[in-house]
């Protein structure tokens, strides 16, 4: 059973840095690229990063582009988001999912992450 | 980038009542179409990918179609476990992926 399984959400202030992981089980994770996907309180759903299954490329949406950071270490089946310079508008779920083809066939169950002062 | 434009954003609507949630891309997106069911509380589910492809374990009650560059969500005939929000996803060529707005759906 595929199983995503996110950590290192919390409350922080704006301006501040964060580091989120997810460490993936049931699958091979070196073979598959993964994403991040968030989604702010009541509101819809933002891709905001993706990242191939070798590192070699990796993916940002304009919002978070230039201040969070994807990797992975194939390793350790983890999955990583660096966020610096927090803004409110940040504040949201984090989900971890993994890429099949064109499409999401996995996700976590999300780490909170809000913004605040 | 690609824009979804996905209606109605809400939707009410009786049990066994056949229901269409569509998602307009704002370019050729070929069949890199694919819907999420979200249930309160919980993450997404893959509902359909290939935009007409039913992903596993999904009741047959659930179907997706495509006409150019709109694409729909039916479900045939609506069962209370059916209620949440539901969510398009283009990812056609090279990133940014963007999904439609959502539509929430629920019981009359």
């Amino acid at each position: 059973e595929v199983q995503l399984v996110e950590s290192g959400g919390g409350l922080v202030q704006p301006g501040s840095s964060l580091k989120l992981s997810c460490v993936a089980s049931g699958f091979t994770f070196s073979s598959y690229n993964m994403h991040w996907i968030r989604q702010a309180p009541k509101k819809g759903l933002e891709w905001i990063a993706l990242i191939y299954y070798d590192n070699n490329n990796k993916y940002y949406a304009d919002s978070v582009k230039g201040r969070f950071t994807i990797s992975r270490d194939n390793s350790k089946n983890t999955l990583y988001l660096e966020m610096n310079s927090l803004r409110s508008e940040d504040t949201a779920m984090y989900y971890c999912a993994k890429n099949f083809g064109g499409y999401v066939d996995a996700w976590g169950q999300g780490a909170s992450v809000t913004v605040s002062s | 980038d690609i824009q979804m434009t996905q209606s109605p954003a809400s939707l009410s609507a009786s049990l066994e009542e056949i229901v269409t949630i569509t998602c307009q891309a704002s370019q050729d997106i070929g069949n890199w179409l694919s819907w999420y069911q979200q249930k309160p509380g919980k993450s997404p589910q893959l509902l359909i990918y290939g935009a007409t492809s039913l992903a596993d374990g999904v009741p047959s009650r659930f179907s997706g179609s495509r006409s150019g560059t709109q694409y729909s969500l039916t479900i045939s005939r609506l069962q209370v476990e059916d209620i949440g929000i539901y969510f398009c996803l283009q990812a056609s060529s090279t990133p940014p992926w963007t999904f439609g707005g959502g539509t929430k759906l629920e019981l009359k």
